[in-house]
């Protein structure tokens, strides 16, 4: 079972400052790795997915990068709705999710 | 608009079963695989099990397989989730999802979510 880890777990970002979450996994996923946002009390959301595409409707704050075992979520400049745990997802074996990191108002 | 709904959810004993359902609307359902992902009370997201878009094959999780069972009647554009042997670790809420990809025996991701329904297993 391929493992996912996300850092921090918690960040702590001023409204307009950048964000950078980390997730890693235990094997090479190449490139199929996809990024959701979930506020309390809602179903996820698809955000990113072949680690650097976003889906549709998502705003161009939100950017992903990295391949094989290293992948970032960048936020460039965070709105007020933002403010929510955001997980990562590897689907080239099976399909595992990270522990996820809360991003929160500093 | 692409729609998922989940409905089912309870509370259940310990050794019962419950049948979760999901209706979508909005897309060609038969076209699509499915998912079903489940949260544990503050906890992560979970995948559980999925289903080819003809319902022909059929994945699961380590932790339900050989007690829960994916289908899909593509007739009724409807997907379920047959939860049998029930434990407490199997509490959470339970959402579908929609796969992105057409007419593929195997998964992707998730671009599509239901709101979820909640399962409880308590005595």
């Amino acid at each position: 079972e391929i493992v996912m880890t996300q850092s921090p777990a918690t960040l702590s970002v001023s409204p307009g400052e950048r964000a950078t979450l980390s997730c890693r996994a235990s094997q090479s996923v190449s490139s199929n790795l996809a990024w959701y946002q979930q506020k309390p009390g809602q179903a996820p959301r698809l955000l990113i997915y072949g680690a650097s595409t976003r889906a549709t409707g998502i705003p161009a704050r939100f950017s992903g990068s990295g391949s094989g075992t290293e992948f970032t979520l960048t936020i460039s400049s965070l709105q007020s709705e933002d403010f929510a745990v955001y997980y990562c997802q590897q689907y080239n074996n099976w399909f595992t999710f990270g522990p996820g990191t809360k991003v929160d108002i500093k | 608009q692409v729609q998922l709904v989940e409905s089912g959810g309870g509370v259940v004993q310990p050794g019962g079963s419950l049948r979760l359902s999901c209706a979508a609307s909005g897309f060609t359902f038969s076209s699509y695989g499915m998912h079903w992902v489940r949260q544990a009370p503050g906890k992560g997201l979970e995948w559980v099990a999925f289903i080819r878009y003809d319902g022909s094959n059929k994945y699961y999780a380590d932790s339900v397989k050989g007690r829960f069972t994916i289908s899909r009647d593509n007739s009724k554009n409807t997907l379920y989730l047959q939860m049998n042997s029930l434990r407490a670790e199997d509490t959470a809420v339970y959402y579908c999802a929609k796969d992105p990809k057409q007419w593929l025996d195997r998964g992707y991701y998730m671009d599509v979510w239901g709101k979820g329904t909640t399962v409880t297993v308590s005595s």
